[in-house]
């Protein structure tokens, strides 16, 4: 399985833009870098994913690395709501006919927002 | 409305009993996937299913068991085998691709005492 490496902690003082890095040096053509993110005591949410080509949406953006072994999320203007465990994870296609999609978690990156 | 449902939320249970997680999810997806989390660590995998009566284990499948005997539901089984069941389970479908985003149910917090 292609595996990320993301920092286990980061801190952001309120109103300021945060940049979550991820690391995917293993990381298949067709592989994609899905964000994910998860507040305590409760289910991940999805963020954002992207394949190639940098992503936005109204919740973050996603900047992907020329050669894709590395991608980074950006907040644009961290809120305390945005205090959460982060995930970078890689949408794993296995199986015959590449047919089964699994959906492997890591560890995280625990983002702490300062008022 | 659509979503993914988890019950019960909170579920006490005795060393030695099986006990079954319920999840169902509303919204037309074929894929169900199960993930066990301990205190601050990340989500690990137990089983998975992408079409209904089939799935496939995941990292840590050992102590549990599933079934997908409709597209809307994936019952998880912890079974005695398993040596530590105390642990927050979550629930998440999606549709099928590399491309789709998960859906997670809210978690059902298991104590085995």
């Amino acid at each position: 399985d292609a595996k990320t490496t993301q920092p286990n902690s980061m801190e952001s003082n309120e109103e300021e833009p945060v940049h979550l890095p991820c690391n995917h040096s293993t990381i298949s053509g067709t592989d994609y870098i899905h964000w994910y993110r998860q507040l305590p005591s409760q289910g991940p949410e999805y963020v954002i994913h992207g394949l190639t080509s940098n992503v936005n949406n109204r919740m973050a953006s996603l900047a992907i690395a020329e050669d894709r072994k590395s991608s980074t999320l950006i907040l644009h203007r961290a809120t305390l709501r945005d205090a959460a465990v982060y995930y970078c994870i890689l949408r794993d296609v296995s199986g015959s006919g590449g047919s089964n999609y699994k959906l492997t978690f890591g560890k995280g990156t625990l983002l702490t927002v300062n008022p | 409305d659509g979503g993914i449902t988890q019950s019960p939320k909170y579920l006490f249970r005795k060393e030695g009993q099986n006990v079954t997680l319920s999840c169902e999810q509303n919204l037309n997806h074929d894929a169900m996937y199960w993930y066990r989390q301990d205190p601050g660590q990340g989500l690990r995998l137990i089983y998975y299913s992408q079409i209904v009566n089939d799935f496939q284990k995941g990292d840590i499948a050992e102590g549990y068991s599933v079934s997908r005997e409709k597209k809307e539901s994936f019952p998880l089984t912890v079974t005695s085998a398993q040596k530590n069941p105390t642990a927050f389970y979550l629930c998440a479908s999606s549709y099928r691709g590399a491309a789709t985003e998960a859906f997670f149910g809210q978690g059902t917090r298991l104590t085995v005492v």
